[in-house]
């Protein structure tokens, strides 16, 4: 069964400080993997997309990892801000049909 | 301009109703998608078209159904409303992928968040 496992659910953080998500998945056939912001009552907005051969994408203080034998990625936020606070979520792409992680819900304090 | 515009963003209606739920996106995709995300933050995927042909059809009530009167729209209506279907609805659009991915980068609405009482 495909599946998509994130961890933690939830972490708060102070502003300035760095932290990481992970994403374990056992999704198969692989064609990509992305990662998504989703802030409070708004829809997902994409934050990286990888493919097969890409180890890491950075957007601005996000960073993502991808170990395909593992089948492991990280996101990375450095010096999170205020606006970080969000869900993110890891999607997993067989195919036509995206497999989408329960997401972690980030909260920078001030 | 919104690339993805859904409404209403809010509905409140009674179980046994009918609601629909319009998205139109101005990006040129061929691809829409409906997803419904439950109160445990899950995405899954109920519907997606291609140039206004179906071609993911989850497991959905066939109370669901969907509506593409043109690529650069797909509406959801939903017959005889329960309480289980109270979520937040997206629609999503997306061009083909490059190399072996068959779908591009997403672009979601703002959602529609249905209430059932």
């Amino acid at each position: 069964k495909n599946q998509v496992e994130q961890s933690p659910q939830s972490l708060i953080i102070l502003e300035g400080k760095n932290c990481t998500l992970q994403c374990n998945y056992t999704v198969s056939p692989f064609s990509n993997l992305r990662w998504y912001k989703q802030d409070t009552g708004r829809g997902p907005v994409s934050l990286t997309i990888m493919t097969f051969s890409e180890n890491t994408k950075s957007n601005g203080r996000y960073t993502a990892t991808l170990d395909a034998d593992t089948k492991q990625s990280s996101l990375h936020i450095t010096a999170s801000q205020l606006s970080d606070s969000a869900s993110y979520i890891c999607v997993v792409t067989p195919a036509l049909k995206l497999t989408f992680g329960g997401g972690t819900r980030v909260l920078v304090k001030p | 301009d919104t690339a993805v515009s859904q409404t209403p963003k809010y509905l409140v209606t009674q179980m046994g109703n009918d609601k629909s739920i319009k998205c139109e996106q101005n990006l040129g995709h061929d691809t829409m998608y409906w997803y419904k995300q439950d109160s445990k933050k899950f995405l899954k995927i109920m519907f997606s078209y291609n140039n206004k042909e179906l071609i993911i059809n989850e497991t959905v009530p066939n109370r669901f159904s969907p509506k593409s009167p043109d690529k650069a729209h797909l509406n959801l209506h939903i017959n005889s409303l329960e309480l289980g279907d109270s979520a937040v609805y997206f629609c999503a659009s997306s061009q083909p992928g490059q190399g072996n991915s068959n779908t591009g980068e997403l672009f979601f609405g703002e959602g529609s968040r249905l209430t059932v009482l």
